[in-house]
């Protein structure tokens, strides 16, 4: 299995807090997600990393911001939570699709982030 | 956007065989992944297409017409444990780095 860790694992906070979840991976994979899973929605983009420093937007950004200052790190930033943000986050690695091998992900254990 | 569709839900009998089928837009994507998500746990690389055909490993199989843009995976001889969300996402064209992902089949599988 991939090395790829979340934390927390668990947390509930009040609308209006700020609240940054973090992915760990021990696997020096270039390209690193973050996800939210929903009922009814299924697996939906938030934001992506491509590098140190390099980050783009997915589908769901709104809201949500990311950092990525190490290989192995990727932070998710909810600058001020709302009760539409309680959702399962997942992070995700890849090495990326180069070289002709196919971008297959690999998932987190997620959070489960609930804002009251 | 670029949709990804298939069944909401499907049942099954232990032992049986079943197919989930996955529909999408032929212009926006490559290739096609399949994955497993357990109750409560991550999603689990099953299978990948980029060519036309039949993939087979094990007990399962992943087809891919990209004229048609359908992709089905088939499962044999299912177990009470098969029971999970089956999840289609395909490669978009405009790059390799990012997935989309269908809604996912929840699949149960009784006795």
């Amino acid at each position: 299995d991939a090395g790829i860790t979340q934390s927390p694992r668990h947390k509930v906070t009040e609308t209006g807090t700020p609240v940054t979840l973090r992915c760990h991976q021990t696997e020096n994979h270039r390209y690193m997600y973050w996800y939210r899973q929903d009922p009814g929605h299924g697996l939906r983009l938030i934001h992506y990393s491509y590098g140190v420093k390099d980050t783009d937007k997915g589908e769901v950004s709104d809201g949500y911001s990311v950092s990525r200052s190490k290989t192995e790190d990727f932070l998710l930033t909810l600058e001020s939570a709302t009760s539409s943000q309680t959702s399962v986050y997942f992070c995700a690695i890849s090495e990326g699709g180069e070289g002709g091998d196919y971008n297959e992900q690999f998932f987190g254990p997620g959070t489960r982030l609930t804002v009251l | 956007g670029q949709n990804i569709d298939q069944p909401t839900e499907m049942t099954a009998t232990e032992g049986a065989i079943v197919q989930i089928n996955c529909t999408y837009q032929t212009s926006g994507f490559n290739g096609l992944f399949w994955y497993q998500q357990h109750a409560g746990e991550a999603p689990t690389f099953l299978s990948y297409n980029v060519l036309d055909g039949l993939e087979e490993k094990g007990r399962f199989s992943s087809f891919l017409s990209r004229s048609k843009g359908y992709s089905y995976l088939l499962l044999k001889e299912l177990q009470m444990k098969d029971s999970a969300s089956y999840l289609c996402a395909g490669e978009p064209n405009s790059g390799y780095s990012t997935l989309t992902f269908g809604k996912g089949t929840m699949l149960l599988v009784s006795p």
